[in-house]
């Protein structure tokens, strides 16, 4: 069964830089994309950007595109998310999700269909 | 900036059916299909509808999708109480080159 497996939680200052990871298991790693959605406390899901493992293709959010990485390691099929810069606003619960597609009628369609457990990042002074 | 505009929260009794609304603009949901989750504080969100109007396996034939134009609806019918959860709507912005959420919906279930 498909599975990701994400890091555990962290804790870091205000300008430093934190790294997550998210293991894929139960399907062939660079056949599918790799977003990562973050939650702030009370607030809702917000996307952050995608990776192709397949081809280390990166598409960041515009919020983010300054401050984020995204990398991966096909020989492990891990996906990897680096936010450098931290703010106290950056305290989140961060997802990994596997970006199913198919195609149809002419068309691709995309949907996070597989999560993380979720990863979450304190940035406290 | 695009969003995806929800209402904050709705409710229904148990057996009611409720409709959770999505608004967009031309630059999403008119022209890009529109996907559903449900999300448990505390657990992964889970994909509910895909492509405006399909079910993956294992999610209850309860929960229906439909778009026309800039709008979008999740309806639930036959309301359970482990139906509380948040729903949020998402769709490709192609003005953005990226995925918006919209801002959720709390489903309580009175």
């Amino acid at each position: 069964q498909v599975q990701l497996v994400q890091s555990g939680p962290e804790v870091k200052k205000p300008g430093a830089s934190v790294k997550v990871s998210c293991k894929a298991s139960g399907y062939t790693f660079t056949t599918y994309g790799i977003s990562w959605v973050r939650q702030a406390p009370g607030q809702g899901l917000e996307w952050v950007g995608w990776t192709s493992p397949y081809n280390d293709n990166t598409n960041y959010a515009r919020e983010f595109q300054a401050r984020v990485t995204m990398t991966t390691d096909t020989s492990t099929s891990t996906a990897y998310m680096e936010l450098r810069s931290l703010r106290s606003d950056d305290t989140a619960i961060y997802f990994c999700a596997r970006e199913g597609s198919y195609y149809e009628d002419g068309g691709y369609y995309y949907s996070f269909d597989y999560w993380g457990q979720g990863t979450l990042v304190t940035v406290s002074s | 900036q695009s969003v995806l505009t929800q209402p904050p929260s709705a409710s229904g009794t148990p057996g009611q059916r409720v409709i959770i609304s999505c608004s967009g603009s031309s630059s999403n949901i008119e022209i890009s299909s529109v996907n559903w989750y449900q999300h448990l504080p505390g657990t992964a969100p889970k994909l509910l509808i895909y492509t405006n109007d399909r079910r993956p396996s294992g999610v209850p034939d309860r929960f229906s999708g439909s778009k026309s134009g800039t709008s979008a609806s999740l309806a639930i019918s036959g309301l359970q109480s482990e139906d509380e959860a948040d729903y949020y709507c998402t769709a490709w912005d192609h003005s953005l080159n990226g995925w918006l959420f919209g801002g959720g919906t709390k489903l309580t279930v009175l």
